[in-house]
């Protein structure tokens, strides 16, 4: 079975700074999806970005860009210009490449960002 | 708007009663989920249904049934067996195929007393 670990229970930065949230995970496969998802207080988890284990170009959307490590098992997630809306929970979640099956995500356990003005 | 909408939001039972939490979507999304999410934790796996008619256990089941009777619809049961009810819980839907793009709901928050 596949594990995520996020071993930072929470992160703090100054607004306008980056911060850089670590996720590792362990898998026997060699295809499968990362991402990582917000959990703002009302609670809706937000998509932030999804990486693809085939692509070797680490995946980008606007401030947020990740690091992925295959070899490492190693995706982190880094923020730029951190705004007061970034503040939340932050999940990494795997998802094995299984060709159209429908199985679930795992998430790691999560990372409570805090955003200081 | 298309989405995906749980009710309610809030959800307060007594001991011993079994619960049903409501999920659909108007996406016309073949995949959906259901998650248990408690605090400290990410979300883990109850069930997940492929097409009409069929779903599989995730990673919790025990202590949860569901059914797929229409398209949009994938009910949530609670039952009595389920030792720690107290807990929030996410639907989600996502095309078939396209398991990795999954759409979230609002989620209810879910307390046994």
């Amino acid at each position: 079975a596949q594990t995520v670990t996020q071993s930072q229970p929470e992160m703090s930065v100054q607004e306008a700074e980056t911060v850089t949230l670590s996720c590792t995970y362990d898998t026997s496969e060699s295809d499968y999806y990362l991402f990582w998802y917000k959990q703002p207080p009302s609670r809706q988890m937000i998509l932030v970005i999804r990486q693809e284990a085939y692509k070797q170009q680490n995946a980008t959307e606007n401030r947020f860009s990740v690091n992925f490590q295959k070899a490492a098992k190693s995706f982190s997630l880094k923020i730029s210009d951190s705004q007061l809306g970034d503040a939340a929970m932050y999940f990494c979640a795997y998802r094995s490449y299984s060709g159209g099956g429908a199985d679930g995500l795992t998430f790691g356990k999560g990372t409570h960002l805090i955003i200081q003005p | 708007d298309g989405g995906i909408t749980q009710s309610p939001k809030y959800l307060f039972r007594k001991e011993g009663q079994n619960v049903t939490l409501s999920c659909e979507q108007n996406l016309n999304h073949d995949a959906m989920y259901w998650y248990r999410q408690d605090p400290g934790q990410g979300l883990r796996l109850i069930y997940y249904s492929q097409i009409v008619n069929d779903f599989q256990k995730g990673d919790i089941a025990e202590g949860y049934s569901v059914s797929r009777e229409k398209k949009e619809s994938f009910p949530l049961t609670v039952t009595s067996a389920q030792k720690n009810p107290t807990a929030f819980y996410l639907c989600a839907s996502s095309i078939a195929g396209r398991a990795y793009e999954q759409y979230f709901g609002p989620g209810t928050r879910l307390t046994v007393t």
